[in-house]
């Protein structure tokens, strides 16, 4: 089964900070990672999908990157709406599988 | 509009067993395949079971592999995860989820279900 491995597993900024997210796969995934968005109490939002396709609606500051095993996600400008925990997925073989998370605070 | 509702989650005692359901409605229920994710308190999230949306292909979690069993009912626009052999690390909010576009495979998650909570204990 495909590993997920995110980091750091929290990650301390600021409003205005620039925020980069990793997310390593065991083996190669090519470019079929999601990054999600949760708030505590709510399901997850999704952000990207294959990599780098920002969802519709949300805003352009966020960003994904990479192939293979190696992938980010990029905040450009860290909004006060943004202090969130972050997830990648894998989607290239069942079973899928979440990174572990990443808690972006304050 | 794309609606997901679970049900079934409750108080279960260890080795027992729960029937989770998720009803959906604004998609054409059998072009996708349905998965169930779930989160134990305060804990990340864990991919738990995906079917095809023929109901033919199963696929599981290692952890889950053998004690949970995922079907449909396509006539019902409803999915269903029955879970045996209960055990404390089962406790967790369950979400349905799915892709927005059809098709089975090469799925990631735009619609979620609100969940419903599983808790394991005597």
């Amino acid at each position: 089964d495909i590993q997920m491995t995110q980091s750091p597993s929290t990650l301390s900024a600021s409003v205005g900070d620039r925020v980069t997210i990793t997310c390593r796969a065991s083996q190669s995934i090519s470019r079929w990672l999601a990054w999600y968005q949760q708030k505590p109490g709510k399901a997850p939002n999704l952000l990207i999908y294959d990599a780098s396709y920002l969802e519709s609606g949300v805003p352009s500051r966020f960003s994904g990157s990479g192939s293979g095993t190696e992938f980010t996600l990029t905040i450009s400008s860290l909004q006060p709406d943004d202090f969130a925990t972050y997830y990648c997925q894998q989607y290239n073989t069942y079973p899928y599988a979440f990174g572990q998370g990443t808690k972006v605070e304050i | 509009e794309v609606q997901l509702l679970e049900s079934g989650g409750g108080l279960v005692q260890p080795g027992g067993s729960l029937r989770l359901s998720c009803t959906a409605s604004g998609f054409t229920f059998n072009s996708h395949v349905m998965t169930w994710v779930r989160q134990a308190p305060g804990r990340g999230l864990e991919w738990v079971s995906a079917i095809s949306g023929s109901g033919d292909t199963p696929y599981y979690a290692y952890s889950v592999k053998g004690r949970f069993t995922i079907s449909r009912d396509n006539s019902k626009n409803t999915l269903y995860l029955e879970m045996n052999s209960l055990r404390a690390e089962d406790t967790a909010v369950y979400y349905c989820a799915i892709r927005g576009t059809s098709g089975d495979y090469y799925v990631y998650f735009d619609y979620w279900g609100q969940g419903t909570l599983v808790t394991v204990s005597s």
